[in-house]
């Protein structure tokens, strides 16, 4: 079955450590979102990227980065810079013919 | 993107019909209406979207009005598996980077 895989499920960190959360999908979608949820809320979107090679920032990108060199693929960089870095973060996709999917989602957890 | 509001929270008991209310009084006219919900440690999942009619698929269906300012989700038999959080969004497109997700509505399906 074709979907959205993030890995790993769960994600601890060290203060001043950058960490990489991984997101794959297999449905052939240009579009490639990365959002942040905070317990109560709702989603908040970091990053975006239309098409492979491009990437714009969402509504609160500062301390994170992206890259998009394969259209399967759309890793989320947590950097130092993010002062509160933990939060339930999803990945999703979607395309003109089709809605919008969304992995499982990534915990992430500094010690 | 027009905003939306619903109910915080509502109960339902198993085996009733569950029927979740959405006002978007400033909804454009070509802006649909979509309805995901999120299941606790999930992403979300969609579940059924509309223009103007009003629609069913296998999970639910969806009112609107005959104005558009509101709709209706009705999970017509509800589960405990039907618990979740559920987030009514209002867009003109199917991308993620127009989706605005709001704290939603969370319902508790009773034994």
């Amino acid at each position: 079955d074709g979907g959205i895989t993030q890995s790993p499920k769960y994600l601890f960190r060290k203060e001043g450590q950058n960490v990489t959360l991984s997101c794959e999908q297999n449905l052939n979608h240009d579009a490639m979102y990365w959002y942040r949820q905070d317990p109560g809320q709702g989603l908040r979107l970091i990053y975006y990227s239309q098409i492979v090679n491009d990437f714009q920032k969402g509504d609160i990108a500062e301390g994170y980065s992206v890259s998009r060199e394969k259209k399967e693929s759309f890793p989320l960089t947590v950097t130092s810079a993010q002062k509160n870095p933990t939060a339930f973060y999803l990945c999703a996709s979607s395309t003109d013919w089709d809605r919008v999917h969304f992995g499982d989602g990534t915990r992430l957890s500094i010690l | 993107d027009a905003k939306t509001t619903q109910p915080t929270s509502m109960d339902c008991a198993e085996g009733r019909a569950a029927n979740l209310p959405c006002n978007h009084s400033t909804i454009s006219g070509n802006e649909y209406v979509y309805w995901y919900r999120q299941i606790h440690s999930q992403g979300p999942q969609y579940i059924i979207h509309g223009l103007k009619n009003n629609e069913t698929n296998e999970m639910a269906s969806l009112i609107i009005t005959e104005d558009r300012k509101s709709s209706t989700l009705i999970l017509p038999h509800a589960t405990l598996r039907d618990t979740a959080v559920y987030y009514c969004i209002v867009s003109k497109t199917n991308t993620g980077n127009q989706f605005y997700f709001g704290t939603g509505t969370s319902l508790t399906v009773i034994p």
